[in-house]
């Protein structure tokens, strides 16, 4: 069965660069289709989308984050590594990684979700 | 980049059917998706594509799409329902992103 687990630090500093890994198991992210996302959740808040590392090490960011976020993979490890620099308190939240599935339906439309997630590690910017 | 609008909250009596709704431009070109998040778990897929539900979800979920709207609707809502629900989709730039919905907080009286 597919599991994911977030890890990194619970606390940062203002300007400092956080780094999340994200170990998983189930699948491999050298399997065509497959990719790996990180989505964040303030508290009381919404989610947003962060980042997304494809097979084939394709990868996209938020445009609004675009800057500051590295997203990358290390498939023999089966993690996927997320930086994101200068940290600010509002980007407070709680952290989740997720196994992101792409395929197609049978009147050929394309199908991309989010169907495994972690637990998700709460991250506190403060001085 | 797109935005996904959705009610803040709707509330519905046991048993009773709820529709939520997931607004955007986005929806005229992809599919929504739907999660459903309990207080204090992770999001879990609910409804994928155009109504697709996951291996253990029950039938009482459903999806639909209508031009740049897409519904998510509990048909005889349970105690365990009650929770917050998210739609997304990729977004209408043409280049693979992804945007979640304002979410949508539902209340099973």
């Amino acid at each position: 069965q597919i599991t994911l687990k977030e890890s990194g630090p619970t606390l940062v500093k203002p300007t400092q660069t956080l780094t999340l890994t994200c170990i998983f198991s189930g699948f491999s992210l050298s399997t065509s289709g497959v990719g790996v996302g990180w989505i964040r959740q303030p508290p009381g808040k919404a989610l947003e989308w962060l980042a997304l590392i494809y097979w084939d090490d394709d990868k996209r960011y938020s445009p609004s984050l675009e800057s500051r976020l590295t997203i990358t993979k290390d498939t023999s490890k089966n993690q996927v590594v997320l930086t994101m620099t200068n940290m600010d308190p509002v980007d407070t939240a709680t952290y989740y990684c997720a196994h992101r599935r792409n395929s197609f339906d049978s009147s050929g439309y394309s199908l991309n979700y989010f169907d495994y997630w972690g637990q998700g590690t709460l991250v506190t910017v403060s001085s | 980049s797109s935005e996904l609008t959705q009610d803040p909250a709707v509330s519905v009596a046991l048993g009773q059917t709820v529709r939520i709704t997931c607004q955007g431009d986005s929806l005229r070109t992809y599919y929504a998706n739907w999660y459903q998040q309990r207080p204090g778990q992770s999001p879990v897929l609910v409804i994928y594509g155009k109504n697709n539900r996951p291996s253990g979800i029950p039938d009482r979920f459903s999806g639909s799409s209508s031009g740049n709207r897409a519904s998510l609707t509990i048909t005889g809502a349970q105690a365990e329902d009650e929770a917050d629900y998210h739609c997304s989709s990729r977004d209408s730039s043409g280049n693979y992103l992804e945007v979640f919905g304002t979410g949508t907080k539902v209340t099973v009286l």
